[in-house]
């Protein structure tokens, strides 16, 4: 089944500490995103990518990195400059031109 | 950049009974309309979208929205709702390069 998977499901760590999360897509999809949800806030774009070994910075990209070594991958890193970095995150991807996004089924946070 | 308004956080409504989720959008050129949904811990699902065309747009649960360029509105309705509806609703407004901006959420809740 063609689809995204992102993993963790559920993450635990102590404040101070990096982590990354996972986004494996095997759509054959051009363009992947990261965004986190906040209750209430919708979505918010934090990375984006539309080819290899590019991407581009959405609304709040500080303190989050990311890379796009392959087409399949984009691992998004929470680094500890990111201030408030409890939330729930989602992967998606689409094909390049005004399509919609396929959504992983997302990575909870939780920062201690 | 475009935006997106959700007119309301939480619309509860009883089982069987018609519902109206309100969708309002800014934008200074041609867009791409959606309407996601998101049960508990998942990701989103794409509900149905309006690219062009018909801009009355169907799902095959029974949803529909509407395409209104002079309100600015893409307003998503049921008829008869049922009580696996409740889940939360997310509009989204994208243009031609793929910048997909999101509402934040209308929290449907179906009660018997």
């Amino acid at each position: 089944d063609g689809g995204i998977t992102q993993s963790p499901k559920y993450l635990f760590r102590k404040e101070g500490q990096n982590v990354t999360l996972s986004c494996e897509q095997n759509l054959n999809h051009d363009a992947m995103y990261w965004y986190r949800q906040d209750p209430g806030q919708g979505l918010r774009l934090i990375y984006y990518s539309q080819i290899v070994n590019d991407f581009q910075k959405g609304d709040i990209a500080e303190g989050y990195s990311v890379s796009r070594e392959k087409k399949e991958s984009f691992p998004l890193t929470v680094t500890s400059a990111q201030k408030n970095p409890t939330a729930f995150y989602l992967c998606a991807s689409s094909i390049l031109t005004a399509g919609e996004l396929f959504f992983g089924e997302g990575s909870r946070l939780t920062v201690l | 950049a475009q935006s997106v308004t959700q007119l309301d956080s939480q619309v509860p409504v009883f089982e069987e009974a018609p519902v109206e989720l309100r969708c309002n959008y800014s934008s200074s050129v041609s867009v791409y309309l959606f309407w996601y949904v998101q049960y508990p811990n998942q990701g989103l699902q794409l509900l149905l979208k309006y690219l062009s065309g018909s801009t009355l747009v169907e799902s095959i649960n029974g949803f529909e929205a509407e395409f209104n360029k002079s309100q600015t509105s893409f307003h998503l309705r049921k008829p008869s709702v049922h009580i696996s509806d409740t889940a939360e609703y997310f509009c989204a407004v994208s243009d031609y390069n793929n910048d997909m901006r999101f509402g934040a959420g209308t929290r449907l809740t179906v009660k018997p």
